[in-house]
């Protein structure tokens, strides 16, 4: 089955700098990446995605980039503030498993004022 | 339209006692996923459901869980003598039925605790 790896596990960035968090798969087949943050005692909250046809997507200070060759994916914060601070889920979803998603480790981003 | 809901909130249990948690996805979506999250950890797979249908329980322990979608009401997720080491929060999240609809929407989670 799929196998996602996040790193790092912990992201500790100055407001207004830029934030990376990356994420590999195994699965060539996955063709859908979402992201997901999570505040503390809240719901995972879905804040962008990418399917494998498209090689990077961009939405204000959020984007995100895919390299089907090397099987990564990453997330890209410009301008961080601190209410970005919170949990950041990858995922990947493999074509022959419905809609289910097997997700990355987590990253704990704090973003210091 | 509602999002996902989930309850109860929290739940608390003695060891061997039953815990039911309930989902009801949002309107018009027909699938339906239980994921496990540790404290500090990911979210873990557990089971895909459509109606009246489990699609992939591979992520179900065997023995003490099940998983239902019932053509009326919510799915729920039964876990049986429960165990210390059942102590997490479980989510619910759901998706529409037609092709491409892969966004999963999450809903509050039921955190669990087993005394």
């Amino acid at each position: 089955g799929e196998n996602v790896e996040q790193h790092p596990s912990t992201l500790s960035v100055q407001e207004g700098d830029s934030a990376v968090i990356k994420c590999t798969y195994s699965d060539s087949a996955s063709n859908y990446f979402p992201w997901y943050k999570q505040e503390l005692g809240k719901r995972p909250q879905l804040i962008i995605d990418i399917r494998s046809n498209v090689g990077e997507k961009k939405d204000q200070r959020i984007a995100v980039t895919l390299n089907k060759t090397a099987k990564h994916f990453s997330l890209h914060i410009t301008e961080t503030q601190p209410e970005d601070s919170a949990v950041y889920f990858c995922a990947a979803r493999t074509n022959n498993a419905g809609n289910m998603l097997t997700f990355g480790g987590g990253t704990r981003l704090m973003v210091k004022p | 339209n509602a999002g996902v809901m989930q309850n109860p909130r929290h739940l608390v249990r003695r060891r061997g006692q039953e815990a039911r948690l309930r989902c009801s996805p949002m309107k018009g979506h027909s699938h339906v996923y239980w994921y496990r999250q540790l404290p500090e950890e990911g979210l873990k797979f557990m089971v895909y459901l459509q109606k009246e249908n489990i699609i992939d329980e591979s992520g179900m322990p065997k023995e003490r869980f099940s998983a239902e979608f019932p053509k009326e009401g919510p799915s729920i997720l039964r876990i049986q003598q429960v165990v210390r080491g059942d102590s997490a929060a479980y989510f619910c999240a759901s998706s529409p039925w037609f092709q491409g609809g892969e966004k999963l929407f999450f809903g509050s989670g039921t955190q669990l605790s087993v005394l």
